[in-house]
């Protein structure tokens, strides 16, 4: 079935550090690649998301690449701030009945 | 505004005394589905529905039923709740379970079993 592996956390950074939070999955076909994000008390929302090889998608700063060759996700960004603080989630989309999420990466920026 | 609702956002409740979790969706989604989330486990998926009349089992089903008679809701009932049915849960929709699609989650219903 459908897996994926993320980074175990807490994830500790200081605000203005350059994050990674890796992501690697197992689908068969060719899923589309979700990153959600969860905010301390609320639901999960789309942070970027990708449909095919190559493809880079990007928001608020966030970037990741579908790497089909190593069936990564992994998200980055340039210089994270104390409201990323958050836990990120990595989501295959193969078009059955459910996105796949991995465990969560929980995110901690500090001042 | 376009979202996905849940009531109530927080319950205690007795083992054995029957409960439902509301959802509803102002999007015209026809995909709805039902997750848990606990602590290491991410989320899991309960139950989800296609469309209207149409739902099926997810990975963790056991002691949980749903029902879709109208587009918009998707109920969540637990018969006889049980201590390990405690737990953060969120309903989601999308408009149709194919790719590319995102799911708009609602903001949780935090489940306390005693």
């Amino acid at each position: 079935g459908d897996s994926v592996t993320q980074m175990e956390g807490p994830v500790t950074l200081s605000e203005e550090a350059f994050l990674t939070i890796n992501c690697t999955y197992t689908a068969t076909g060719y899923p589309s690649l979700f990153w959600y994000v969860q905010y301390p008390g609320e639901g999960l929302q789309l942070l970027l998301k990708a449909t095919k090889a190559d493809d880079k998608g990007s928001n608020k700063g966030f970037e990741a690449t579908y790497r089909k060759e190593t069936t990564s996700f992994h998200l980055e960004k340039g210089s994270v701030q104390v409201s990323d603080s958050a836990v990120y989630f990595c989501a295959p989309d193969t078009g059955r009945r459910a996105l796949t999420f991995g465990s969560g990466t929980r995110l901690q920026v500090q001042p | 505004e376009a979202q996905v609702t849940q009531n109530p956002r927080y319950l205690i409740t007795v083992t054995g005394k029957k409960l439902t979790v509301t959802c509803s969706q102002n999007m015209n989604h026809e995909y709805m589905s039902w997750y848990r989330q606990d602590p290491g486990l991410g989320l899991r998926q309960i139950y989800y529905s296609m469309n209207v009349e149409v739902t099926d089992k997810g990975d963790v089903p056991e002691g949980y039923k749903v029902s879709r008679k109208e587009k918009r809701n998707f109920p969540l009932i637990l018969e006889s709740p049980s201590p390990n049915q405690t737990s953060l849960y969120f309903c989601a929709s999308s408009g149709r379970p194919a790719r590319g699609e995102t799911q708009y989650f609602g903001p949780g219903t935090r489940l306390l079993v005693l």
